[in-house]
């Protein structure tokens, strides 16, 4: 089983919706939950960073569920600029980052 | 911007030709990383350093080695390059104190062994 596994998508939707994505990770000490998102040809950025509790960012929300081992983002009305590959990073069982592969989303018109 | 700086940005090379990569900030951080990334395999650690000259291996650092000197410079070489090289390089650095600080990335170097 891979640490850290997202669906590839692609996640196609139009302009104003709502998409919503899961990462599941198997290190049950994971400390440290990110996400990124990744730009055609460009490097990861930070998105946000996911708490316990949950959190929220604009039109962002981050939320981990440790008793099922993932963690999740929603997009509220989705923009064309939103466009991108959403990676989910944990702390991985030798204690360093790990990234998923990547969510594609794509917002159409 | 954490001041992060890969050199080259695009390299075309030979099978069995040595090539090295280098990565410079400039805001003195401890934590340097060398990623990978390739369609299917997401983004993959080769070595990371967390001091001058103190460096330690990643999930995929067969032939690759890395050396930190000073601070700023954390230099990826690949002593032989093969076609199996041929990725887009992405260096970090960690912006918080640890290991599981957020990461910041530089701008990448495509790399392509014919």
């Amino acid at each position: 089983r891979k640490e850290v596994e997202q669906d590839p998508g692609p996640f196609n939707v139009p302009e104003g919706a709502t998409v919503a994505f899961n990462c599941t990770y198997s290190n049950s000490a994971s400390q440290s939950f990110f996400w990124y998102r990744q730009d055609c040809r460009k490097e990861p950025k930070l998105l946000m960073s996911v708490y316990s509790s949950g959190n929220e960012d604009g039109r962002f929300t981050a939320q981990l569920n440790r008793a099922s081992q993932y963690i999740s983002l929603l997009i509220r009305d989705s923009k064309l600029s939103d466009s991108a590959t959403y990676l989910c990073v944990v702390t991985g069982n030798t204690g360093k980052l790990i990234f998923g592969q990547g969510t594609t989303l794509q917002v159409k018109p | 911007d954490a001041g992060i700086t890969q050199s080259p940005r695009h390299k075309v090379t030979e099978t069995g030709t040595p090539v090295t990569l280098r990565c410079h900030q400039t805001e003195n951080h401890r934590y340097m990383y060398w990623y990978r990334q390739d369609p299917g395999h997401g983004l993959r650690l080769i070595h990371y350093s967390y001091g001058v000259k103190d460096t330690d291996k990643g999930e995929v650092s067969d032939g690759y080695s890395v050396s930190r000197s000073k601070t700023e410079d954390f230099l990826l070489t690949l002593e032989s390059a093969t076609s199996s090289q041929t990725s887009v390089y992405f260096c970090a650095i960690s912006v918080g104190k640890n290991y599981n600080s957020p990461l910041h990335f530089g701008n990448g170097t495509r790399l392509t062994v014919t």
